[in-house]
Protein backbone atom coordinates (compact mmCIF):
# COMPACT_ATOMS: atom_id res chain seq x y z
CA UNK A 1 0.00 0.00 0.00
CA UNK A 2 1.44 3.39 -0.51
CA UNK A 3 1.96 5.54 1.86
CA UNK A 4 3.34 9.35 2.44
CA UNK A 5 4.85 10.74 5.02
CA UNK A 6 4.95 14.68 6.13
CA UNK A 7 7.30 14.94 8.87
CA UNK A 8 7.06 18.53 9.39
CA UNK A 9 3.78 19.06 11.80
CA UNK A 10 4.54 23.02 11.59
CA UNK A 11 6.80 25.29 10.38
CA UNK A 12 6.64 29.47 9.97
CA UNK A 13 8.18 31.54 7.78
CA UNK A 14 8.54 35.62 7.80
CA UNK A 15 6.90 37.21 5.16
CA UNK A 16 7.94 37.82 1.60
CA UNK A 17 10.65 34.48 2.50
CA UNK A 18 10.95 31.28 1.21
CA UNK A 19 9.79 28.36 2.95
CA UNK A 20 10.16 24.68 1.72
CA UNK A 21 7.63 21.54 3.31
CA UNK A 22 8.87 18.18 3.11
CA UNK A 23 7.26 15.12 1.57
CA UNK A 24 7.96 11.26 1.14
CA UNK A 25 5.97 8.43 0.01
CA UNK A 26 6.27 4.90 -0.45
CA UNK A 27 4.78 3.26 -3.49
CA UNK A 28 5.95 0.31 -5.83
CA UNK A 29 4.68 1.89 -9.06
CA UNK A 30 6.86 3.43 -11.60
CA UNK A 31 4.06 6.07 -12.97
CA UNK A 32 1.93 7.94 -10.69
CA UNK A 33 0.64 11.60 -9.57
CA UNK A 34 1.66 13.58 -6.65
CA UNK A 35 -0.10 16.92 -5.39
CA UNK A 36 0.15 19.55 -3.10
CA UNK A 37 -3.20 20.59 -1.52
CA UNK A 38 -3.79 23.53 0.74
CA UNK A 39 -6.66 23.94 3.48
CA UNK A 40 -7.36 27.68 4.75
CA UNK A 41 -8.85 27.32 8.50
CA UNK A 42 -12.65 26.57 8.17
CA UNK A 43 -12.41 26.42 4.04
CA UNK A 44 -12.03 24.21 1.51
CA UNK A 45 -9.03 22.31 -0.07
CA UNK A 46 -7.87 23.45 -2.98
CA UNK A 47 -4.50 22.15 -5.53
CA UNK A 48 -1.40 24.14 -5.02
CA UNK A 49 0.87 22.43 -7.75
CA UNK A 50 0.61 18.31 -9.36
CA UNK A 51 3.15 16.36 -10.80
CA UNK A 52 3.47 13.42 -12.94
CA UNK A 53 6.00 11.06 -12.00
CA UNK A 54 6.58 10.06 -15.65
CA UNK A 55 8.14 14.02 -16.11
CA UNK A 56 11.63 14.80 -15.35
CA UNK A 57 10.98 18.61 -15.00
CA UNK A 58 9.82 19.79 -11.75
CA UNK A 59 6.15 21.42 -11.78
CA UNK A 60 5.83 25.41 -11.06
CA UNK A 61 3.19 27.47 -10.56
CA UNK A 62 3.70 31.05 -9.91
CA UNK A 63 5.79 31.47 -6.31
CA UNK A 64 4.70 27.65 -6.01
CA UNK A 65 7.19 25.28 -7.05
CA UNK A 66 8.45 21.45 -6.39
CA UNK A 67 12.32 19.57 -6.08
CA UNK A 68 10.87 15.90 -7.15
CA UNK A 69 13.60 13.24 -6.51
CA UNK A 70 11.98 10.28 -7.76
CA UNK A 71 14.41 7.40 -6.91
CA UNK A 72 14.60 9.38 -3.05
CA UNK A 73 10.59 9.16 -3.36
CA UNK A 74 10.90 13.16 -2.14
CA UNK A 75 8.51 15.76 -3.20
CA UNK A 76 9.00 18.64 -1.25
CA UNK A 77 6.77 22.31 -2.22
CA UNK A 78 8.71 25.43 -2.11
CA UNK A 79 7.06 28.67 -1.29
CA UNK A 80 8.81 31.74 -2.92
CA UNK A 81 8.02 35.25 -1.69
CA UNK A 82 5.41 33.98 1.04
CA UNK A 83 2.46 35.87 1.55
CA UNK A 84 -0.39 36.21 4.79
CA UNK A 85 -2.80 34.32 2.58
CA UNK A 86 -0.35 31.50 2.56
CA UNK A 87 -1.38 30.86 5.64
CA UNK A 88 -2.66 27.23 5.97
CA UNK A 89 -3.05 23.46 5.87
CA UNK A 90 -0.57 21.60 3.56
CA UNK A 91 -1.28 18.18 2.65
CA UNK A 92 0.66 16.12 0.30
CA UNK A 93 -1.30 13.26 -1.86
CA UNK A 94 -0.04 10.24 -3.40
CA UNK A 95 -2.32 8.76 -6.43
CA UNK A 96 -1.46 6.05 -8.29
CA UNK A 97 -1.93 5.85 -12.63
CA UNK A 98 -5.15 3.19 -12.86
CA UNK A 99 -7.89 4.33 -14.68
CA UNK A 100 -11.25 4.09 -12.86
CA UNK A 101 -9.93 4.79 -9.21
CA UNK A 102 -8.36 7.95 -8.78
CA UNK A 103 -8.45 8.10 -5.06
CA UNK A 104 -6.19 10.59 -3.26
CA UNK A 105 -3.76 9.00 -0.39
CA UNK A 106 -2.73 12.01 1.91
CA UNK A 107 0.39 13.06 4.39
CA UNK A 108 -0.66 14.22 7.77
CA UNK A 109 -0.17 17.93 6.72
CA UNK A 110 1.69 20.42 7.48
CA UNK A 111 1.06 24.19 9.45
CA UNK A 112 2.29 27.08 7.84
CA UNK A 113 2.04 30.07 9.58
CA UNK A 114 3.44 33.76 7.83
CA UNK A 115 5.07 35.94 10.28
CA UNK A 116 3.96 39.81 8.84
CA UNK B 1 -19.85 25.56 -12.74
CA UNK B 2 -20.53 26.46 -9.18
CA UNK B 3 -17.80 23.74 -7.34
CA UNK B 4 -18.58 21.04 -5.28
CA UNK B 5 -21.33 21.89 -2.99
CA UNK B 6 -21.60 20.13 0.63
CA UNK B 7 -24.84 20.28 3.43
CA UNK B 8 -24.94 20.44 5.92
CA UNK B 9 -21.32 22.68 6.45
CA UNK B 10 -21.75 21.68 10.75
CA UNK B 11 -24.06 19.24 12.18
CA UNK B 12 -24.38 18.23 15.92
CA UNK B 13 -25.93 15.06 17.05
CA UNK B 14 -26.27 12.88 19.56
CA UNK B 15 -24.73 9.17 19.99
CA UNK B 16 -27.09 6.95 18.52
CA UNK B 17 -28.69 9.07 16.16
CA UNK B 18 -28.66 8.95 12.31
CA UNK B 19 -27.27 11.65 10.28
CA UNK B 20 -27.36 11.72 6.49
CA UNK B 21 -25.02 14.13 4.50
CA UNK B 22 -25.33 15.52 0.77
CA UNK B 23 -23.01 16.10 -1.55
CA UNK B 24 -23.01 17.45 -5.18
CA UNK B 25 -20.52 17.81 -7.05
CA UNK B 26 -19.48 19.71 -10.61
CA UNK B 27 -21.98 19.42 -12.82
CA UNK B 28 -21.18 16.40 -14.93
CA UNK B 29 -18.13 14.83 -13.19
CA UNK B 30 -18.97 11.62 -13.20
CA UNK B 31 -16.68 10.22 -10.48
CA UNK B 32 -17.19 11.21 -6.82
CA UNK B 33 -15.38 10.27 -3.67
CA UNK B 34 -15.75 10.83 0.02
CA UNK B 35 -13.01 11.18 2.34
CA UNK B 36 -13.14 11.46 6.30
CA UNK B 37 -10.55 13.93 8.10
CA UNK B 38 -10.02 13.59 11.67
CA UNK B 39 -8.44 16.40 13.48
CA UNK B 40 -4.65 16.43 12.95
CA UNK B 41 -4.32 14.00 10.06
CA UNK B 42 -4.94 14.28 6.59
CA UNK B 43 -8.13 12.89 4.58
CA UNK B 44 -8.56 8.96 4.65
CA UNK B 45 -10.69 7.49 1.66
CA UNK B 46 -13.80 6.27 2.46
CA UNK B 47 -15.69 5.38 -1.03
CA UNK B 48 -15.82 6.31 -4.49
CA UNK B 49 -18.37 6.48 -7.51
CA UNK B 50 -18.67 6.29 -11.35
CA UNK B 51 -21.56 7.29 -12.48
CA UNK B 52 -24.36 5.67 -9.82
CA UNK B 53 -22.02 2.74 -9.03
CA UNK B 54 -20.34 2.28 -5.69
CA UNK B 55 -16.93 0.58 -7.29
CA UNK B 56 -15.10 0.94 -3.84
CA UNK B 57 -15.59 0.91 -0.32
CA UNK B 58 -12.54 1.07 2.48
CA UNK B 59 -12.46 -0.84 5.55
CA UNK B 60 -13.18 2.13 7.02
CA UNK B 61 -16.76 2.17 6.26
CA UNK B 62 -18.26 0.27 8.40
CA UNK B 63 -21.66 -1.33 8.24
CA UNK B 64 -23.03 1.30 9.83
CA UNK B 65 -22.30 3.88 6.68
CA UNK B 66 -24.31 3.91 3.83
CA UNK B 67 -23.74 5.85 0.47
CA UNK B 68 -25.84 6.38 -2.86
CA UNK B 69 -25.20 8.37 -5.71
CA UNK B 70 -28.97 7.90 -7.33
CA UNK B 71 -28.85 8.80 -10.96
CA UNK B 72 -25.26 9.86 -10.95
CA UNK B 73 -25.60 12.90 -9.60
CA UNK B 74 -25.87 14.24 -6.42
CA UNK B 75 -24.73 11.80 -3.70
CA UNK B 76 -25.12 10.91 -0.05
CA UNK B 77 -23.56 9.62 3.06
CA UNK B 78 -25.82 7.92 5.78
CA UNK B 79 -24.40 6.84 9.63
CA UNK B 80 -26.20 4.98 11.32
CA UNK B 81 -26.46 4.71 15.27
CA UNK B 82 -23.42 7.08 15.50
CA UNK B 83 -20.71 7.04 17.54
CA UNK B 84 -18.66 9.59 18.97
CA UNK B 85 -15.49 8.21 17.01
CA UNK B 86 -17.82 9.28 14.20
CA UNK B 87 -17.22 13.27 14.65
CA UNK B 88 -14.74 14.39 12.09
CA UNK B 89 -15.10 16.39 8.75
CA UNK B 90 -16.33 14.54 5.85
CA UNK B 91 -15.00 15.92 2.62
CA UNK B 92 -16.28 15.31 -1.04
CA UNK B 93 -14.25 15.65 -3.83
CA UNK B 94 -15.19 14.85 -7.96
CA UNK B 95 -13.61 14.07 -10.75
CA UNK B 96 -14.50 14.32 -14.71
CA UNK B 97 -14.15 11.48 -16.91
CA UNK B 98 -10.53 12.14 -17.80
CA UNK B 99 -8.24 10.07 -15.07
CA UNK B 100 -5.34 12.83 -16.27
CA UNK B 101 -7.75 15.30 -14.34
CA UNK B 102 -7.65 16.61 -10.58
CA UNK B 103 -10.36 16.16 -8.09
CA UNK B 104 -11.93 19.05 -6.82
CA UNK B 105 -12.77 18.91 -3.22
CA UNK B 106 -16.24 20.17 -1.30
CA UNK B 107 -15.84 22.82 2.16
CA UNK B 108 -16.99 19.39 3.74
CA UNK B 109 -19.20 18.66 6.25
CA UNK B 110 -17.90 18.66 10.19
CA UNK B 111 -20.26 15.94 12.23
CA UNK B 112 -19.95 16.41 16.35
CA UNK B 113 -21.37 13.75 17.87
CA UNK B 114 -22.02 14.43 22.01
Amino acid sequence: AQTVTQSQPEMSVQEAETVTLSCTYDTSESDYYLFWYKQPPSRQMILVIRQEAYKQQNATENRFSVNFQKAAKSFSLKISDSQLGDAAMYFCAYRNPNFGNEKLTFGTGTRLTIIP
Amino acid sequence: DTGVSQDPRHKITKRGQNVTFRCDPISEHNRLYWYRQTLGQGPEFLTYFQNEAQLEKSRLLSDRFSAERPKGSFSTLEIQRTEQGDSAMYLCASLSGFSTDTQYFGPGTRLTVL
